[in-house]
């Protein structure tokens, strides 16, 4: 069964440095994501991409973090200069379709640990 | 900014009964709703949805109901099973593929 890959599993970083999460998306799918889970705290959704720009994003994602599809098959998260308050669980998901346009399912990958000492 | 909430934290069901997982919303935008079931250390994984041109969906043991008037959705899963236990999200979408979800409800069936 096709699935959400992504890398690291666990990432460790200095604060200010620049980090870059990987995602290999459903390789049929269209539409990307990426959220976040603070420890103990509900999961938050970043930012959507489709056609090589982003369609939506929150407050959270602000200058420090940057998206990519460097190629056809991953998806990256790029955080510049990371805080402490970084430290999260990074989700990738992806999907086929947008929502309203049918039957619409998303998956998510099994995340990426960050922390920022 | 609570604008999905799941009030229970956690839930605790006899295998074979019924488990109601409850989701409260209150942006009258959101017109798309998702329950997701999350095992640690692995990404949630999708249960299924409504659009809220519907109040009902089914999918095997799963429903979800919506109720768009009080803003409220619920989970039923029946009959419940011990691997059922996990910690359920519901989330919410307004036009577009922005999702907001809720804290979560630790569901434990217990054999």
């Amino acid at each position: 069964e096709p699935e959400v890959t992504q890398t690291p599993s666990h990432q460790v970083t200095q604060m200010g440095q620049e980090v870059i999460l990987r995602c290999v998306p459903i390789s049929n799918h269209l539409y990307f994501y990426w959220y976040r889970q603070i420890l103990g705290q509900k999961v938050e959704f970043l930012v959507s991409f489709y056609n090589n720009e982003i369609s939506e994003k929150s407050e959270i994602f602000d200058d420090q973090f940057s998206v990519e599809r460097p190629d056809g098959s991953n998806f990256t998260l790029k955080i510049r200069s990371t805080k402490l308050e970084d430290s999260a669980m990074y989700f990738c998901a992806s999907s086929l379709n947008s929502v309203g346009t049918g039957r619409y399912e998303q998956y998510f990958g099994p995340g990426t640990r960050l922390t920022v000492t | 900014d609570q604008q999905v909430k799941q009030n229970s934290p956690s839930l605790s069901v006899q295998e074979g009964r019924i488990s109601i997982l409850n989701c409260d919303y209150t942006n009258s935008m959101f017109d798309y709703f998702l329950w997701y079931k999350k095992y640690p250390a692995e990404g949630p994984t999708f249960l299924i949805s409504i659009s809220s041109i519907k109040d009902k969906n089914e999918d095997g043991r799963f429903t979800v109901f919506l109720n768009k008037s009080a803003k409220h959705l619920s989970l039923h899963i029946v009959p419940s099973q011990p691997g059922d236990s996990a910690v359920y999200f519901c989330a919410a979408s307004p036009p577009g593929n922005q999702f907001y979800f809720g804290t979560g409800t630790s569901l434990t069936v217990i054999p």
